[in-house]
């Protein structure tokens, strides 16, 4: 059945480092990923996606990586910033009708 | 500013009431999404509607109905409320249902249950 799930509920990075956020998926015909950032009080919003053709993408400080091999996907964030600090949530679109199944998220904290 | 719009934002309300959360999807989608999520969980998805139709069923309560009007904007009834209800209520929307897209999602309708 369909399982995507996060390594590291909570991670604590010092402002200025990279962070890497993990998530494993159980379902191989999984063929689309995306990452999500919620931000207390709000609506989760769309960071970066990534299609099963590609195992690297890469946006604006941020890059998704995916390895189909082991069924894993990561967020790496580059200089994080205060306003990085949020759950992140990675989610599998699986589904014909576009149902798109979320991890439970990782709570990510940024020191100043 | 999402485009997707949900309201009300807050609802408190008591256990055994009926409450009706609504959702304006984002110019131009066709497909709205409910999910309901809990404290420090994850998203759970409920149900997704597309161009009036239902689409897709997850883990939706026999309590709970929705439904997609003409003009697109969805709503989620919730009956016979009970404590374990309270959590926050988000609609999301994409452009169409096979081909895979992003969810924009709106800033969620905070349901407390007395």
């Amino acid at each position: 059945g369909e399982n995507v799930g996060l390594h590291l509920p909570t991670l604590s990075v010092q402002e200025g480092d990279n962070s890497i956020i993990n998530c494993a998926y159980s379902n191989s015909a999984s063929d689309y990923f995306i990452w999500y950032k919620q931000e207390s009080g709000k609506g989760p919003q769309f960071i970066i996606d990534i299609r099963s053709n590609m195992d690297k993408r890469q946006g604006q400080r941020v890059t998704v990586l995916l390895n189909k091999t082991v069924k894993h996907l990561s967020l790496q964030i580059a200089a994080t910033q205060p306003g990085d600090s949020a759950v992140y949530f990675c989610a599998e679109n699986s589904g014909g009708y576009q149902k798109v199944t979320f991890g439970t998220g990782t709570k990510l904290q940024v020191i100043p | 500013d999402s485009g997707v719009t949900q309201t009300p934002k807050h609802l408190i309300t008591a256990t055994g009431q009926r409450v009706t959360l609504r959702c304006s999807p984002r110019s131009g989608d066709l497909s709205v999404y409910w999910y309901q999520q809990s404290l420090d969980q994850g998203l759970q998805f409920l149900i997704q509607y597309y161009n009036g139709e239902e689409r897709a069923k997850g883990n939706i309560l026999e309590r709970f109905s929705a439904q997609q009007f003409p003009d697109l904007h969805s709503e989620l009834n919730l009956s016979s409320l009970e404590l374990g209800d309270s959590a926050l209520y988000f609609c999301a929307s994409s452009v169409g249902v096979g081909s895979n897209y992003g969810y924009t999602f709106g800033s969620g309708t905070r349901l407390t249950v007395v």
